[in-house]
């Protein structure tokens, strides 16, 4: 199994909305709802951020939203803020209790 | 509040092997599958295997890449999960973490434990 594919960086000005994307199959992110977005600062442990596609769990910024179409993944955060420069990762189910990161991607607040 | 505690960091020689612990506290241990996911320096997450730790359900479920190489086990009476990586090289040298959470989500992430391959 291969890793998810992601744009390895992404940037914005403050304020702005970015998008990022994370590809699969038909094996993983086209055949269940099952993904999850996660935010990396340096040093520090992952962070969910979005889960089951589109959920946000409590304390997470209604900034940060996902969605899904075919076999792409999408997390998009709105009203750029400088907090927001981290390193994001998704996830998806694979089957058979299995999980698979996508590549990263790196954003970077202008 | 849930709490993923590990062991501490790690230097092992290539060939060898180690086994990295990560203790629950705050949930019901059998609640959530407990997963491990490592990063080598400056790379990206990887997902390496899971178990639900309840005895009757037992087994493991691994990356196709760490088949045969890691074993994840989970003792209830500790509320403690391990995870052994065997025949270590210099591409194992890694943080490892323990990853828990509802569904397929990993809410709950234990600190990290750096273990480090070096002759």
């Amino acid at each position: 199994q291969s890793a998810l594919t992601q744009p390895a960086s992404v940037s914005g000005s403050p304020g702005q909305s970015i998008t990022i994307s994370c590809t699969g199959t038909s094996s993983d992110v086209g055949s269940y709802s099952l993904v999850s977005w996660y935010q990396q600062h340096p040093g520090k442990a992952p962070k969910v951020m979005i889960y089951e596609v589109s959920k946000r769990p409590s304390g997470v910024s209604n900034r940060f939203s996902g969605s899904k179409s075919g076999h792409s993944a999408f997390l998009t955060i709105s009203g750029l803020q400088a907090e927001d420069e981290a390193d994001y990762y998704c996830c998806s189910y694979a089957g058979s209790s299995t999980r698979l990161f996508g590549t990263g991607t790196k954003v970077t607040v202008l | 509040q849930v709490q993923l505690v590990q062991s501490g960091a790690e230097v092992k020689k290539p060939g060898s092997s180690v086994k990295v612990s990560c203790k629950a506290s705050g949930v019901t241990f059998s609640s959530y599958s407990i997963n491990w996911v490592r990063q080598a320096p400056g790379q990206g997450l990887e997902w390496m295997g899971g178990i639900i730790p309840i005895s009757i359900f037992g087994t493991a479920n691994y990356a196709q890449r760490f088949q045969g190489r890691v074993t994840i086990t989970a003792d209830e009476s500790t509320t403690t999960a391990y995870m052994e990586l065997s025949s270590l090289t210099s591409d194992d040298t890694a943080v490892y973490y323990c990853a828990s959470g509802p569904g397929a989500a990993f809410v709950y992430w234990g600190q990290g434990t750096l273990v480090t391959v070096s002759s």
